[in-house]
């Protein structure tokens, strides 16, 4: 099983829909999370961190399921501009590295 | 700032060459990361550096070197280029102080290897 797995879509939804992502990880220690966005051809760039209690950015809520072990990014009324890809990012316990980065789920917003 | 930037953008190496890939950050960030991102693979660390002078091995080291002689300098050296290590390499660099730390990501660079 991979450490960290994500959907890779494409989701492709209508403008002003809303979305959400989840990413699974398989290390109960695990610490801390993140979702970064990555634009196509670009580099990645955090987008929000994930704190236990959730986290809300405007559109975008992000949630933490310690019990089943899986991060969600919730996007409302989707604009175009949000298509990217959403990557998952989890930082371990094992080793002296930390950042563990899923694959990315790609999103589509269509008008 | 400049944040991070990275050199080249792109370059194509026949088999066999070898070049170096630089990475600079103006942020005073004490770690300092290469990455390469292939088609379903997810970014894989490569390489990795927590302070000037040192390096330690990622997940994918094999056919890579790296150097940190300058806090704000991070090279990524490919000695002898094989088809295989065809990616966009990425590096990043954050604070070191722990916890929940941002990464903040270069541009990349695009290397062909024929």
């Amino acid at each position: 099983r991979k450490e960290v797995e994500q959907d890779p879509g494409p989701f492709n939804v209508p403008e002003g829909a809303t979305v959400a992502f989840n990413c699974t990880y398989s290390n109960s220690a695990s610490q801390s999370f993140f979702w970064y966005r990555q634009d196509c051809r670009k580099e990645p760039k955090l987008l929000m961190s994930v704190y236990s209690s959730g986290n809300e950015d405007g559109r975008f809520t992000a949630q933490l399921n310690r019990a089943s072990q899986y991060i969600s990014l919730l996007i409302r009324d989707s604009k175009l501009s949000d298509s990217a890809t959403y990557l998952c990012v989890v930082i371990g316990t094992s080793g002296t590295y930390k950042y563990i980065f899923g694959t990315g789920t790609r999103l589509k917003v269509l008008a | 700032n400049a944040g991070v930037t990275q050199t080249p953008k792109f370059r194509v190496l026949k088999t066999g060459q070898s070049m170096t890939l630089l990475c600079a950050q103006d942020m005073n960030h004490e770690y300092m990361y290469w990455y390469r991102q292939d088609p379903g693979m997810g970014l894989r660390l490569i390489h990795y550096s927590v302070g000037e002078g040192t390096t330690a091995k990622g997940e994918v080291p094999d056919g890579y070197n790296v150097s940190r002689l300058k806090k704000q300098n991070f090279l990524l050296g490919l000695e002898s280029a094989a088809p295989s290590q065809t990616s966009v390499y990425f590096c990043a660099s954050s604070d070191g102080t722990g916890g929940e730390e941002t990464q903040y990501f270069g541009p990349g660079t695009r290397l062909l290897v024929l």
